[in-house]
C-alpha cells in the first residue's frame, strides 16, 4: 500500500497564471501518473511522469501547457500553465507500486478553479 | 482505440436491493481489470481486480465482479446494497502488453436510499 500526498488540495487562480501541484508518495514506486477529472467526467490520463527524464504525454496534452517533473522515485510535480477557465478540474496524482496487474494508488486530488 | 464503457451513469437503489453495474472494454491483448470506488470526499480506492485465474473475483465490502472474456465485460455486483455504498464507481483496464497505462470508464454514481 502507499499513501500519496498532494498539495495544494484546492486553489482558485486567475486566468493566465500558472500553478504547480506537488505529489509525494511514502514508498518507492514503479510509475507515477497525472490524471485530470473534469466535472462530471471520468479520469483522463495527462502523462506518465518519468524519473529523471521528460514525461510521456497522452494525445491532447503537451509539455508547454503541463510541464511535469519527477526528480526522484517518490516525488513529482505538475504545472498547469497559462490557465484558462477550461482548465478548471480536479488533478490527480497516481502511483503504481508493482506491475501493470497491480492497482494504482491515488492522491486526494487538487481541485482547481480558474476565474 | 482502447476504451472502457460503463452503461449507467446514475443509479438509485433502496437499501437491500441488488446491484449490477455494467462495464465493457475494447482493448487488445491480455487485460487487467479493476473496479475503483470513490466515496464522497475521499480519494479513489481499489474495490477489486482481476488479472488471471477465476473469472469471478471477490472484493471488499461484499462486492464481486465477473470477467466474461467473450463479451469483453467485467460487471460489478453486490447482492444487497447499503446506504454506505453511496459512491462513484469506476471500471478501469490496462494491458500487460500496453505498458502501465490504465484507462478509466466514465464512472457510475450510485445513490442508496436509506
Amino acid at each position: 500500500s502507499a499513501v500519496i500526498s498532494q498539495k495544494p488540495s484546492r486553489d482558485i487562480c486567475q486566468r493566465g497564471t500558472s500553478l504547480t501541484i506537488q505529489c509525494q508518495v511514502d514508498s518507492q514506486v514503479t510509475m507515477m501518473f497525472w490524471y485530470r477529472q473534469q466535472p462530471g467526467q471520468s479520469l483522463t490520463l495527462i502523462a506518465t511522469a518519468n524519473q529523471g527524464s521528460e514525461a510521456t504525454y497522452e494525445s491532447g496534452f503537451v509539455i508547454d501547457k503541463f510541464p511535469i517533473s519527477r526528480p526522484n522515485l517518490t516525488f513529482s510535480t505538475l504545472t498547469v500553465s497559462n490557465m484558462s477557465p477550461e482548465d478548471s478540474s480536479i488533478y490527480l496524482c497516481s502511483a503504481l507500486l508493482g506491475g501493470s496487474n497491480q492497482p494504482q494508488h491515488f492522491g486526494d486530488g487538487t481541485r482547481l478553479s480558474i476565474l | 482505440a482502447q476504451s472502457v464503457s460503463q452503461h449507467n451513469h446514475h443509479v438509485i437503489l433502496s437499501e437491500a436491493a441488488s446491484l449490477e453495474l455494467g462495464c465493457n472494454y475494447s482493448y487488445g491483448g491480455t487485460v487487467n481489470l479493476f473496479w475503483y470506488v470513490q466515496y464522497p470526499g475521499q480519494h479513489l480506492q481499489l474495490l477489486l481486480k482481476y488479472f488471471s485465474g477465476d473469472p469471478l473475483v471477490k472484493g471488499i465490502k461484499g462486492f464481486e465482479a465477473e470477467f466474461i472474456k467473450s463479451k469483453f465485460s467485467f460487471n460489478l455486483r453486490k447482492p444487497s446494497v447499503q446506504w454506505s455504498d453511496t459512491a462513484e464507481y469506476f471500471c478501469a483496464v490496462n494491458s500487460n502488453t500496453g505498458g502501465f497505462k490504465t484507462i478509466f470508464g466514465a464512472g457510475t454514481r450510485l445513490f442508496v436510499k436509506a
